[in-house]
């Protein structure tokens, strides 16, 4: 199984709207509406951001939104805040009953 | 509040089985409502999932590992473990456990839900003669 392709790095300023984009396959993120995000600061575990695409966790800002078009999945983080700078994981639900993360994307807060 | 620990060597040399443990407190790994997993991370690297397992047993393996990984439960201790075999440096990373809910898929049964929403610290394992 190979990984989600995410951008390496995006940046915004505060207050900003930014969108990291994850994409699959039609045997992962275009088949099943089973994306998830992770936030993950530097040394830190990853913190579970958005799942089933588009929905939050009790706890997490509705700042963090989430959405998919056919085989992109991606994540919108607006009013950007300097807390946010970490990086940025998506995993999808595979046809083939696994489980496969993105590469990880740094968000760097200007 | 759910808790996970990883612990076990941070030092494993090149050939031999990586063993580690995840303890879980605050609640119970028998739990029906829950499979239990492993994820890695190499340094400065993305994450990758290794498997997932039912208290009782069922076990999901990421296909690329699993002819070296064995997960099993000891809920007498309310634990969790890992073992890869034939280790080499490319096994060199931080390893995470973490629990998914338990999905009824109508197609495929029970089976781990999609995503990880508790996770330890995680533990680095070195892999070095």
């Amino acid at each position: 199984q190979s990984a989600l392709t995410q951008p390496a790095s995006v940046s915004g300023s505060p207050g900003q709207s930014i969108t990291i984009s994850c994409t699959g396959t039609s045997s992962d993120v275009g088949i099943y509406n089973y994306v998830s995000w992770y936030q993950q600061h530097p040394g830190k575990a990853p913190k579970f951001m958005i799942y089933d695409v588009s929905k939050r966790p009790s706890g997490v800002s509705n700042r963090f939104s989430g959405s998919k078009s056919g085989n992109t999945a991606s994540l919108t983080i607006s009013g950007l805040q300097a807390e946010d700078e970490a990086d940025y994981y998506c995993s999808s639900y595979t046809r083939s009953s696994t489980w496969v993360f993105g590469g990880g994307t740094k968000l760097t807060v200007l | 509040q759910l808790q996970l620990q990883e612990s076990g060597p941070g030092l494993a040399k090149p050939s031999e089985t990586l063993s580690l443990t995840c303890t879980v407190s605050g609640g119970s790994i028998s739990s029906s409502s829950y499979y239990w997993g492993w994820i890695r991370q190499p340094p400065g690297k993305g994450l990758e999932w290794i498997g997932s397992m039912y208290y009782s047993g069922s076990t999901y393996y990421n296909p690329s590992l699993k002819s070296r990984v064995t997960m099993s439960v000891d809920t007498s201790k309310n634990q969790l473990s890992l073992e890869l075999s034939s280790v080499t440096a490319a096994d060199t990373a931080v390893y995470y456990c973490a629990r998914t809910p338990r999905y009824y898929d109508i197609t495929t049964g029970y089976r781990p839900g999609q995503y990880f929403d508790y996770w330890g610290q995680g533990t680095l394992v070195t892999v070095s003669s």
